[in-house]
């Protein structure tokens, strides 16, 4: 069984540069999470989907990221105009709380990003 | 609101010591509880969970076991082994279906030959 894909793997742009990092979840998998992960503030929740609708934004930095959910298998989060302090690792996770799981979240492999 | 708290680290052990590192919630109602560990240059992956009071996760030779009457999931490894370097993440799920995780800040392990 695939697990949740996320890409691109790394990625190097410059400020001011749009990023688009994508995800797809496991199959089945009902809430979707997109978290960032840095030294300096450790592992952040940005935004979670459930059902494909956003529930919580409230992580979200600024109005600079913006993150969609068009189907049940693909989820993209948006930096434009991207900054240097955005250089962390964007995790994908999901998860699936109907049907007696346990909310259990597997995570992606992660997309590192760096901005110049 | 919800919250998780661990043990501050870095922790730095020998092979074949003894580990522990404690983890403390605040929930309402009976969360699931779960510890997530992250090799190097990896996401976070499952290492083990339980979903009621007195119930014991265990895997790769760690346990925790929940304890509500001290709101507490302490992971425990009777021998580490250097391959266990990483970070661990202890975290909560509320049992409602509107949930999300609660992660603690992570501790990081390096045993050292």
């Amino acid at each position: 069984d695939a697990g949740v894909i996320q890409s691109p793997r790394h990625e190097v742009t410059e400020m001011g540069q749009e990023v688009t990092l994508r995800c797809k979840p496991i199959s089945g998998h009902d809430y979707l999470f997109w978290y960032r992960q840095t030294m300096m503030r450790g592992l952040e929740l940005l935004i979670y989907f459930n059902n494909n609708v956003p529930i919580d934004d409230s992580g979200m930095p600024e109005d600079r990221f913006s993150a969609k959910m068009p189907n049940a298998s693909f989820s993209t989060l948006k930096i434009q105009p991207s900054e240097p302090r955005d250089s962390a690792v964007y995790f994908c996770a999901s998860s699936a709380k109907q049907g007696g799981h346990t909310g259990e979240l597997f995570f992606g492999e992660g997309s590192r990003l760096t901005v110049l | 609101g919800n919250s998780v708290t661990q043990m501050e680290g870095p922790v730095t052990l020998s092979e074949e010591a003894f580990l522990t590192i404690n983890c403390t919630y605040t929930a309402t109602g009976y969360p699931s509880l779960f510890w997530y560990v992250q090799y190097p240059g990896e996401g976070l992956q499952l290492l083990l969970k339980a979903t009621k009071a007195d119930d014991k996760g265990s895997n790769k030779g760690f346990e925790a076991t929940y304890r509500k009457e001290t709101t507490s999931f302490h992971l425990e490894k009777g021998s580490v082994q250097v391959s266990d370097s990483a970070v661990y993440f202890c975290a909560l799920s509320p049992n409602t279906n509107a949930g999300k995780s609660t992660f603690g800040d992570g501790t990081t392990l390096t045993v050292k030959p």
